[in-house]
C-alpha cells in the first residue's frame, strides 16, 4: 500500500497570510507514460463530506479559487493558500489514486491566528 | 446537477450487518465508479472498495476484503455498501463518492454523498 504522510498536522496562520501543506507518498504516484502525478488534495469544513480541490497535484477543480494552488511531483507535494481566507478553516487531505487500495493523507487542520 | 443522495444513519448491533444506499442524479450512473470512503469519529479517510456499474464488478482495499460487499443497481442509479460482523472499531460516517471510469486508471472523486452514520453498539 503506498502510504501518505502529511505534515504539519495543523497550522495557524494568519488571515491574508499564506499557509502551506506538505505531502510525501511512500513511493512515485507519477506515471511516466503521461507524466502525470496521481495526487488530489481535498478540503473537509466541519460536519460536511470534503469536496475535491486539486488533482493531478497541481490542476485546480472548476469552481476553486485560485489562491489554492497545488505542485511536486513523484513523492512531495504541497497544497498553497496564498492568502487566507476564514472560509479555508478546514481540514485539508492529500490522496494518492495511482493504485488501489486509494490511500489518504492523516489531514492538516488550518486554523487562523 | 450532479447529486449523491445516501440513506439514514443507523444504530446496529455488534456482530450484524448493515447495508447503505447511495442514490445518484444528474450524471449518467454507468459511465462512473461509484467508490466507499468511511472516517471514524475525528479521524482521517478510509477507502474502502468500489463498484463499476457499468460493468457489475468491484474492487475491496484487503482490509475489508472478507466484509464488505459493494453493488450497484443501474435502473434505480443507486449503489449499496453492505458491511457484516459489525464491530465497535466500525463506528463512522460512511460516505460513497463518484469518479469517472477508465479501464487503465483511476480518477479522483468529484461528487460525494453527504454520508451516513453507522453506530455499532451493544
Amino acid at each position: 500500500d503506498i502510504v501518505m504522510t502529511q505534515s504539519p498536522d495543523s497550522l495557524a496562520v494568519s488571515l491574508g497570510e499564506r499557509a502551506t501543506i506538505n505531502c510525501k507518498s511512500s513511493q512515485s504516484v507519477l506515471y511516466s507514460s503521461n507524466n502525470k502525478s496521481y495526487l488530489a488534495w481535498y478540503q473537509q469544513k466541519p460536519g460536511q463530506p470534503p469536496t475535491l480541490l486539486i488533482y493531478w497535484a497541481s490542476t485546480r477543480e472548476s469552481g476553486v479559487p485560485d489562491r489554492f494552488s497545488g505542485s511536486g511531483s513523484g513523492t512531495d507535494f504541497t497544497l498553497t493558500i496564498s492568502s487566507l481566507q476564514a472560509e479555508d478553516v478546514a481540514v485539508y487531505y492529500c490522496q494518492q489514486y495511482f493504485s488501489t487500495p486509494l490511500t489518504f493523507g492523516g489531514g492538516t487542520k488550518v486554523e487562523i491566528k | 446537477q450532479v447529486q449523491l443522495v445516501q440513506s439514514g444513519a443507523e444504530v446496529m448491533k455488534p456482530g450484524s450487518s448493515v447495508k447503505v444506499s447511495c442514490k445518484a442524479s444528474g450524471g449518467t450512473f454507468s459511465s462512473y465508479t461509484i467508490n466507499w470512503v468511511r472516517q471514524a469519529p475525528g479521524q482521517g479517510l478510509e477507502w474502502m472498495g468500489r463498484v463499476i456499474p457499468m460493468f457489475g464488478i468491484a474492487n475491496y482495499a484487503q482490509k475489508f476484503q472478507d466484509r464488505v460487499t459493494i453493488t450497484a443497481d443501474k435502473s434505480t442509479s443507486t449503489a449499496y455498501m453492505e458491511l457484516s460482523s459489525l464491530r465497535s472499531e466500525d463506528t463512522a460516517v460512511y460516505y460513497c463518492a463518484r469518479a469517472q471510469y477508465s479501464s487503465d486508471s483511476y480518477y479522483t472523486f468529484d461528487y460525494w454523498g453527504q454520508g451516513t452514520l453507522v453506530t455499532v453498539s451493544s
